[in-house]
């Protein structure tokens, strides 16, 4: 059972559109949610994240927005570019001793120029 | 940034052989992680180790596996022996807090195929 929920599985948009990639999740004792973005062939690299103490994080085009009573996050890009064509990875963590992170599958985003 | 290094970047053996996978981790940091990606897919869990020890290990990580990182030196994962299921991309990854507080840096990875 998936843990760490992702949809679309991929998607293509057009240069300069809003992206909007969605992540949900079930076990209530996550308190971390990181984003990591994987060029192909390459490895996972943070792009951004968001505890459960916010509703909302902004890095530049990049926006979480975190709904915890349903337990669904998304992440927004704005202003879409060819570079950021990627797969993007939600993820989660609990706390305690064993700090691992829980990868959903991932969206793969095409940007069309 | 700070980097993971991993050695091989890929590998081909054939089944029932062993391989050990090697990861330089960011120095200073104290968590290291190994991860299985097929076809650049999920990111799977396998396993977990701090201050020399194993903390939480999923079920993929069979009892064909086993961790180390000696004297502070390569943190190996090592696969004794291989299966055919074993192919995959393995992501060495380090972190100085730990998952739910700390960034994970990931290594770019070890390409096993066995045959």
């Amino acid at each position: 059972q998936q843990q760490v929920r992702q949809s679309p599985q991929s998607l293509t948009v057009w240069e300069g559109e809003t992206t909007i990639l969605n992540c949900s999740y079930e076990d209530s004792t996550f308190d971390y949610f990181p984003w990591y973005r994987q060029f192909p062939g390459k490895s996972p690299a943070l792009l951004i994240a968001i505890s459960l103490v916010s509703n909302k994080k902004e890095d530049g085009r990049f926006t979480i927005f975190f709904n915890k009573r349903e337990k669904k996050l998304s992440l927004h890009i704005t202003d879409s570019q060819p570079g950021d064509s990627a797969t993007y990875f939600c993820a989660a963590s609990r706390a305690g001793n064993t700090r691992k992170l829980i990868f959903g599958l991932g969206t793969t985003l095409q940007v069309q120029p | 940034g700070p980097k993971v290094l991993q050695i091989p970047s890929h590998q081909i053996i054939d089944m029932g052989q062993m391989v050990t996978l090697n990861c330089d981790p960011v120095s200073n940091h104290l968590y290291f992680y190994w991860y299985k990606q097929i076809l650049g897919q999920q990111m799977e869990f396998l396993v977990n180790f701090y201050n020399g020890k194993v903390m939480e290990k999923s079920k993929l990580f069979k009892d064909q596996f086993s961790v180390e990182r000696p004297d502070g030196s390569y943190f190996t994962l090592k696969i004794q022996p291989t299966a055919l299921e074993d192919s995959a991309v393995y992501f060495c990854a380090s972190s100085s807090t730990g998952g739910n507080t700390g960034q994970l840096y990931f290594g770019e990875g070890s390409k096993l195929t066995v045959l």
